[in-house]
């Protein structure tokens, strides 16, 4: 059992790039989230997901889409990256319908660097 | 809007003896759920405790427990017997119930174990 697991692990981009964080999970979970951490701040929840092929915008959406194609995957894009993109990105998933839909179980995190 | 306050930017204490971290929310709900995150320096998030609004008595977790003042809106953390692995970053976080268990983070308390 992995866990979340998240693509990749590191990352630089330029200004202006685009790439797409991966995030899976072998839980079977419903729940997916994307949250970005930044120094001082805590973690900011970005997009998130309560099912297969539904997306919802979190606190601080702009700049980022994302997609849940397939109930294990959930995928955050930067389409033109900034310098305040620059953070630590951590995906988080939880299981719907009991109380556990309230424990959210992270990845290892994703240090992107936009120059 | 729901929000977290971690009070506490840094803590130190000595190993083998008891700290006690802060945090403080600002909510109008009755149902909700409490949390309590570690993150040491590799990043990953690892859940230490949990308290349910509903439940009157105090959550224990082995060396860890909280102390849940409803009415005061606070919810403390307490580490007993301080190791040199409890040193990290520590979250508090809440979400309502109902509320597509959307965490929100306070901006979290470093904690320092001296030996």
């Amino acid at each position: 059992n992995a866990g979340v697991t998240q693509t990749p692990k590191f990352r630089v981009l330029k200004t202006g790039q685009s790439m797409t964080l991966l995030c899976a999970q072998d839980m079977n979970h419903e729940y997916m989230y994307w949250y970005r951490q930044d120094p001082g701040m805590g973690l900011r929840l970005i997009h998130y997901s309560v099912g297969e092929g539904t997306t919802a915008k979190g606190e601080v959406p702009d700049g980022y889409n994302v997609s849940r194609l397939k109930k294990q995957n959930f995928l955050l894009g930067l389409e033109s990256a900034a310098p305040s993109q620059t953070s630590v990105y951590f995906c988080a998933s939880s299981k719907a319908g009991t109380i556990l839909a309230y424990e959210q179980y992270f990845g290892p995190g994703t240090r992107l660097t936009v120059t | 809007a729901q929000t977290v306050t971690q009070s506490q930017p840094e803590m130190s204490v000595q190993e083998a003896e008891t700290v006690t971290l802060s945090c403080t929310y600002d909510t109008s709900e009755s149902d909700y759920y409490l949390f309590w995150y570690k993150q040491p320096p590799s990043r990953q998030m690892i859940l230490v405790i949990r308290q349910e609004a509903y439940k009157q008595q105090n959550a224990t977790e082995n060396r860890f427990s909280v102390n849940f003042q409803k009415a005061a809106k606070s919810f403390s953390l307490k580490i007993s017997d301080s190791q040199l692995g409890d040193a990290a970053m520590y979250f508090c976080a809440y979400v309502r119930q109902g509320g597509s268990e959307k965490l929100v983070f306070g901006k979290g308390t470093k904690l320092t174990v001296n030996p």
